[in-house]
């Protein structure tokens, strides 16, 4: 079956540590996103990559980092400088093209304590 | 910068009627698509529907279907014979072709269908 995995679905941290989440798509697409969302909000873009080695700073990009190396994996690191960690991480994938719409991952819930 | 504006945090409707949601956008371009995207409890985000703006016809997907304005930039969600699945949060997005075709989400609407 094609689609977006995403791993782990919970994941606990202790503040000051480094910790790095997943996401691979077997969609052959060449544009992959990370969303972060806060409870009762809409999702708000972090990274994105529409080719691999390469990707561009989102909205709220301040204390991630991304690699880019395969056309199916787009890993989010979530570094101690980002201030309030805690939330909801949603990663998509597209064909790239305005036209397409994003497919989405089934999240990580990263707690930050 | 483009924005998307959900007006109705909250909704609630009775199982097997009709249920609006409002949805509006803001921006310069004349070729645009637009999108309905549902997030049930499980926080999936699932594609709804999505409609084209060079296409005057209103998109439509079994229950679901869109009122799309293009002048006013009203692009509504119409859910018929409402089924309890239904409850989630639904969001409307817009891609954004400056920005590596991310989405801009407006803020939301968590829709409640009551038995």
């Amino acid at each position: 079956d094609g689609g977006i995995t995403q791993s782990p679905k919970y994941l606990f941290r202790k503040e000051g540590q480094n910790v790095t989440l997943s996401c691979e798509q077997n969609l052959n697409h060449d544009a992959m996103y990370w969303y972060r969302q806060d409870p009762g909000q809409g999702l708000r873009l972090i990274y994105y990559s529409q080719i691999v080695n390469d990707f561009q700073k989102g909205d709220i990009a301040e204390g991630y980092s991304v690699s880019r190396e395969k056309k199916e994996s787009f890993p989010l690191t979530v570094t101690s400088a980002q201030k309030n960690p805690t939330a909801f991480y949603l990663c998509a994938s597209s064909q790239g093209r305005r036209t397409y719409e994003q497919y989405f991952g089934p999240g990580t819930r990263l707690t930050v304590t | 910068a483009q924005t998307v504006t959900q007006s109705q945090p909250e909704m609630s409707v009775q199982e097997a009627e009709t249920v609006t949601l409002s949805c509006t956008y803001d921006t310069s371009e004349n070729n645009y698509y637009l999108f309905w995207y549902k997030q049930p409890p499980s926080r999936q985000m699932i594609l709804v529907i999505r409609q084209e703006a060079y296409k005057q016809q209103n998109a439509t997907e079994n229950r679901f279907s869109v009122n799309f304005q293009k002048a006013a930039k009203s692009f509504s969600l119409k859910i018929s014979d409402s089924q309890l699945g239904d409850t989630a949060m639904y969001f409307c997005a817009f891609p954004d072709n400056n920005a590596g075709n991310m989405l801009t989400f407006g803020g939301g609407t968590r829709l409640m269908v009551k038995p």
